[in-house]
């Protein structure tokens, strides 16, 4: 079965860290660009970072931005998020996600086509 | 970072019912775009991408449309299933945004 398992959530107080770590089976995690998304209780999904497929290329939503670290290690074919200074707003659940490029009419399109169930993360002390 | 406006925040449609969920951008971003549904306790669940491009294994009813700035996702025969909370999700330059949700009930 194709499919992305995360690990590594927890409950952890302000200005700790947690890692997280995304794992693949059914598939080469390394051929492919991972983003990572979480959810607020109760809120919408917010994008928080991408890793390209080689790792060279690395984006990061604001808020995250200078304390989450994503990075790959493809001999084990695996990708991690690593996150400091937490802080209460980071509470969430966080997915893991596959993006397949798809070509369509000679252009590469972004398909987020595989989503591990998801890690919870609770900030408090 | 491009903001995306999702609209209704949610609705209540009968069975068998057509309904259209939109999403506009803060500016252009061609197709670059992505529908989503999740349910409760679940991670979400790709039906769309590219703006119109039905994922492998979606129900046929789903369809999206629209390109540049103005976008829909449209069920044409509304099912109990399709209970769920709706996301778009632009992909055209970073940081990605998502909608704001739209939750979808079955009168």
């Amino acid at each position: 079965e194709v499919q992305l398992v995360e690990s590594g959530g927890g409950l952890v107080q302000p200005g700790g860290s947690l890692r997280l770590s995304c794992a693949a089976s059914g598939f080469t995690l390394n051929n492919y660009q991972v983003i990572w998304v979480r959810q607020a209780p109760g809120k919408g999904l917010e994008w928080i970072s991408y890793i390209s497929s080689s790792g060279n290329t690395i984006h990061y939503a604001d808020s995250v931005r200078g304390r989450f670290t994503v990075s790959r290690d493809h001999a084990i074919n695996s990708v991690y998020l690593q996150m400091s200074s937490l802080r209460a707003e980071d509470t969430a659940v966080y997915y893991c996600v596959r993006d397949l490029d798809t070509l369509i009419q000679g252009l590469w399109e972004d398909a987020f086509d595989i989503w591990g169930q998801g890690t919870t993360v609770t900030v408090s002390s | 970072a491009i903001q995306m406006t999702q609209s209704p925040s949610s609705l209540s449609a009968s069975v068998g019912d057509r309904v259209t969920i939109t999403c506009r951008a803060s500016q252009d971003i061609r197709n670059d775009l992505g529908w989503f549904q999740q349910k409760p306790g679940k991670a979400p669940k790709l039906l769309i991408y590219a703006a119109s491009n039905l994922q492998g294994g979606v129900p046929s009813r789903f369809s999206g449309s629209g390109s540049g700035t103005d976008f829909s996702l449209t069920i044409s025969s509304l099912q109990p299933e399709d209970s769920a909370t709706y996301y778009c999700l632009q992909d055209y330059s970073y940081p990605f945004t998502f909608g704001q949700g739209t939750r979808l009930e079955i009168k």
